[in-house]
């Protein structure tokens, strides 16, 4: 069964530098989703990517964030500069319409 | 996007049913209504979506009352396994961009043996 796959399973940094998290989308799908979950607290959405282009974003999804589809089957999420409260669980998710999206199994940030 | 409001927790015994119930009184027209499942350090899983009456899949039903004010996802024997925590959305499937699931709480089922 095809599945959405997510590198690296955890990821360590330190306060102000950059991360980019990697993403392998199922590969017919056209949308393309970033969700973050803080620990005990629900999951949030970040962004939603279509057509090559940002779609959606939510408040979180401030300047210190961006996506990108560099090739024809990666989707990254790169944080500029961390901060200590950037440390989260995030999901990528794909789908071919809308409601129904699957998700990764997820990248965990630790900022120190 | 319309407001759910599901238990917060449900607690059950292997091999029961578990039923449990969201109440979405806003629903649009377009809405479909869409159940996910969430195992701790896991994303979300997508399990039920339903437009209205009834939806069965090899996991679970969807029960949609006429007025589609609420919603029933019914877990049929449920296992151990099946300790999760359950979201209902409402969103609408027509829109032309991408969509942000809301995910809020969910309810946090516990199954005991």
């Amino acid at each position: 069964e095809p599945e959405v796959t997510q590198t690296p399973s955890h990821q360590v940094t330190q306060m102000g530098q950059e991360v980019i998290l990697r993403c392998v989308p199922i590969s017919n799908h056209l949308y393309f989703y970033w969700y973050r979950q803080i620990l005990g607290q629900k999951v949030e959405f970040l962004v939603s990517f279509y057509n090559n282009e940002i779609s959606e974003k939510s408040e979180i999804f401030d300047d210190q964030f961006s996506v990108e589809r560099p090739d024809g089957s990666n989707f990254t999420l790169k944080i500029r500069s961390t901060k200590l409260e950037d440390s989260a669980m995030y999901f990528c998710a794909s789908g071919e319409g809308l409601t129904i999206q699957y998700f990764g199994a997820g990248t965990r940030l630790s900022v120190l | 996007l319309a407001k759910t409001t599901q238990p917060i927790s449900m607690d059950s015994y292997e091999g029961q049913e578990v039923n449990i119930t969201c109440s979405h009184n806003n629903i649009a027209t377009n809405d479909y209504i869409t159940w996910y499942q969430q195992f701790p350090s896991q994303g979300p899983r997508f399990i039920i979506q339903g437009y209205k009456t009834k939806v069965t899949n090899e996991v679970a039903s969807l029960f949609i009352p006429a007025d589609r004010k609420s919603s029933t996802l019914s877990l049929p024997r449920v296992s151990l396994s099946d300790t999760a925590v359950y979201y209902c959305l409402v969103g609408d499937m027509l829109a032309n961009s991408g969509y942000a699931l809301n995910f809020g709480k969910g309810t946090s089922l516990l199954v005991t043996p």
